[in-house]
């Protein structure tokens, strides 16, 4: 099972920064928060991936909080070629397979 | 770095037919790489891990037989869909992570496969 609770779907205005939430309550000590987007009839594409302090790279911020219960992934400036499904990861890092959850939907509007 | 090529990116094949797909880590080496299956509107399942010079292991539900990978070097798994029907049709998709990488784990582009 996904140990990852998501929102199925939110919007986002062109030009905004969009924030999305995840919950990961059941996280262990050495599990990384990954967070991966898929594109219509593509493969997954990375993003980023934090264990506990945040982290930024050039496509976004990942920001989690202290106790590791949860965290958001942050776009800064949201585009339409953003429209995506996002989905929030845990995993050790080990090479073991990552399990996907639902994701969330995300629609950029104009 | 870190790249992973999967091919082909769609197939159409008659019912019965066998259809290979072949996925390539090009730049750096994958003992293990992981096949996942994606149905319209739902999130990708894993089906099976693929270790290189040994067997597969198969997720609950999946059938080896059905569904038969061979990782015969470090670059490359392949996953054979035999005798394929049309509810086999679906989006294939294929994983590995480069050893001490800080990109996660690389996906391959997906096989679209259809059965007729």
């Amino acid at each position: 099972d996904a140990k990852t609770t998501q929102p199925p779907s939110m919007d986002c205005a062109e030009g905004r920064a969009a924030n999305l939430p995840c919950n990961h309550s059941t996280i262990s000590g050495n599990e990384y928060v990954y967070w991966y987007r898929q594109i219509h009839s593509q493969g997954p594409q990375y993003i980023i991936h934090g264990l506990k302090n945040n982290e930024t790279n050039e496509m976004a911020s990942l920001i989690i909080t202290e106790d590791r219960k949860s965290s958001t992934l942050i776009l800064p400036h949201a585009t339409l070629r953003d429209t995506a499904v996002y989905y929030c990861i845990v995993s050790d890092n080990a090479g073991n397979m990552l399990t996907f959850g639902g994701g969330t939907r995300l629609m950029v509007k104009p | 770095g870190a790249v992973v090529s999967q091919h082909p990116s769609r197939v159409i094949c008659k019912s019965g037919t066998s259809v290979k797909i072949e996925c390539r880590s090009l730049d750096f080496q994958a003992t293990t790489m992981f096949w996942y299956r994606q149905f319209p509107k739902k999130s990708l399942m894993l089906m099976a891990t693929s270790n290189e010079g040994s067997k597969a292991t198969y997720e609950q539900g999946v059938e080896k037989d059905k569904f038969l990978i061979n990782h015969a070097s470090l670059t490359l798994s392949t996953l054979t869909v035999t005798s394929a029907h049309p509810e086999d049709s679906s989006f294939y998709i294929c994983s590995a992570q480069r050893t001490g990488s800080n990109y996660g784990y690389t996906f391959g582009s997906g096989t679209r496969l259809t059965v007729v």
